[in-house]
């Protein structure tokens, strides 16, 4: 079945690492790895990375990305309450020629 | 850096068709790919096609082939992106976001607002 999927939510303590997943398939992740965009609460999403580990200039190393097969992973270490946002990943998929969005996963930091 | 301005929002009838615009505020507009993205209230992002502003070449997911127009006048560094048949769950953000590596630069959003 087409489609990224996320956790719809995620919960960590303040200063900790949180570790996000997106699992797709050899069509769209496995094809040319996957992006990741965060996006606060009526603000338009930011890119973090793409094609797994490369970041825009501006973002900070605390956002690293990885990719293992079809599933991709977003880390965050030292977390701040500003990092407390909805996170989503995306891809292409190569077989629908289509761009593929995660239904995306809330981070709460506590 | 470059910025993406977008029209104002935007109260629409069933039926009826909605047009933002997405004003990119340097002249290397022809340079990247303008992507059109939209969410629904409360929902996650929805990918609906991209344009390339060099050529005017468009590619459009299958869900919106038959409704999206997408057009570029390059004099004026500007994308728009039309959508015809307006239903109730149209209503959205609709953004364009410019492409180096993936959805890099990101406009304001546009409310469309499909109501009678």
């Amino acid at each position: 079945q087409a489609g990224l999927t996320q956790p719809p939510s995620v919960s960590k303590d303040l200063r900790q690492t949180a570790t996000l997943t997106c699992t797709g398939s050899t069509n769209d992740v496995g094809y040319q790895g996957a992006a990741w965009l965060q996006q606060h609460q009526g603000h338009p999403p930011k890119l973090l990375s793409y094609r797994d580990n490369n970041r825009p200039s501006g973002i900070s190393e605390r956002f690293s990305a990885s990719r293992s097969r079809n599933t991709a992973s977003l880390t965050i270490t030292g977390l701040q309450p500003e990092d407390e946002a909805d996170y989503y990943c995306s891809a292409w998929d190569n077989t629908l020629g289509a761009w593929l969005f995660g239904g995306g996963t809330k981070l709460t930091v506590l | 850096q470059v910025q993406l301005v977008q029209s104002g929002a935007e109260v629409k009838e069933p039926g009826a068709s909605a047009k933002v615009s997405c004003v990119a505020s340097e002249s290397s507009f022809n340079g990247y790919i303008i992507h059109w993205v939209r969410q629904a209230p409360g929902q996650g992002l929805e990918w609906m096609g991209w344009i390339n502003p060099n050529n005017g070449g468009t590619h459009c997911a299958q869900k919106f082939r038959d409704r999206v127009t997408m057009n570029r006048d390059t004099s004026i560094s500007t994308a728009y992106m039309e959508l015809s048949r307006l239903r109730s769950d149209d209503t959205a953000v609709y953004y364009c976001a410019k492409e180096e590596g993936a959805f890099d630069i990101w406009g304001q959003g546009t409310i469309v607002t499909v109501s009678s």
